[in-house]
């Protein structure tokens, strides 16, 4: 089965320094994966998506993730924090539920702070 | 008016009322999912409903029943809940069901059980 887990449930930066959130994932296949994030009292939004046509993906907001199948992982980067990007980020990866569906299950979050 | 919408969006219940989650598309998609987000929990998927068709209940409690009336509109029926399920209930909808195009949320009804 298809799985994803992101290590560390808080990471703490300053304004202004690298952001490196750690996705690891599990998968029999070429997985499909993804990154999203959730600000206080919203649903869901999608930062970026891997689907194999390229190892590194830019998303929205100068996120960007590099998929390495050598070490099974999909880690989210920003060179320079800002304080809008606080909030909980959540790695997903798209799994075969059946014949006629897929499905996307989630990593277990990690809340990002930063300071100024 | 886009994207996916959840009414209402926050909602208090006692454990014998009888209530209902609302989410409407207007993206044109054909599928539909609800998803449970409880506190220091992952996210959980309940219900996946493909064209109109409910594909997959996730060992679902039976007091939660799901309808989906047309590609448009998804509800989720509340009846004798337990404090326990007290969470963000979400509501996200993809394009095609079998391809991997990522889903897109509404921003989710927060639901308390007293």
């Amino acid at each position: 089965a298809q799985s994803v887990t992101q290590l560390g449930s808080h990471v703490s930066v300053s304004e202004g320094a690298l952001v490196l959130l750690r996705c690891n994932y599990s998968s029999s296949v070429p997985p499909y994966l993804f990154w999203y994030v959730q600000y206080p009292n919203q649903g869901l939004q999608l930062l970026l998506k891997y689907t194999s046509a390229a190892t590194l993906v830019k998303g929205i907001n100068g996120f960007e993730a590099e998929f390495k199948k050598s070490e099974t992982s999909f880690h989210l980067t920003k060179p320079s924090a800002h304080m809008s990007d606080a909030a909980e980020y959540f790695c997903a990866v798209f799994m075969r539920g059946g014949t006629s569906y897929g499905k996307l299950t989630f990593g277990q979050g990690t809340i990002l702070t930063v300071h100024p | 008016e886009t994207g996916v919408t959840q009414t209402p969006r926050h909602l208090v219940m006692g454990m014998t009322n009888k209530k209902s989650l609302k989410c409407e598309q207007h993206l044109g998609h054909n599928a539909m999912y609800w998803y449970k987000q409880s506190a220091k929990k992952p996210l959980e998927l309940m219900f996946v409903y493909s064209l109109e068709e409910r594909v997959e209940n996730n060992s679902v409690p039976s007091r939660f029943s799901p309808e989906c009336p047309n590609s448009s509109h998804l509800f989720l029926h509340l009846h004798t809940l337990q404090p326990e399920d007290s969470a963000l209930y979400l509501c996200a909808s993809s394009q095609d069901p079998r391809q991997s195009y990522g889903y897109t949320f509404g921003s989710g009804t927060r639901l308390t059980v007293v």
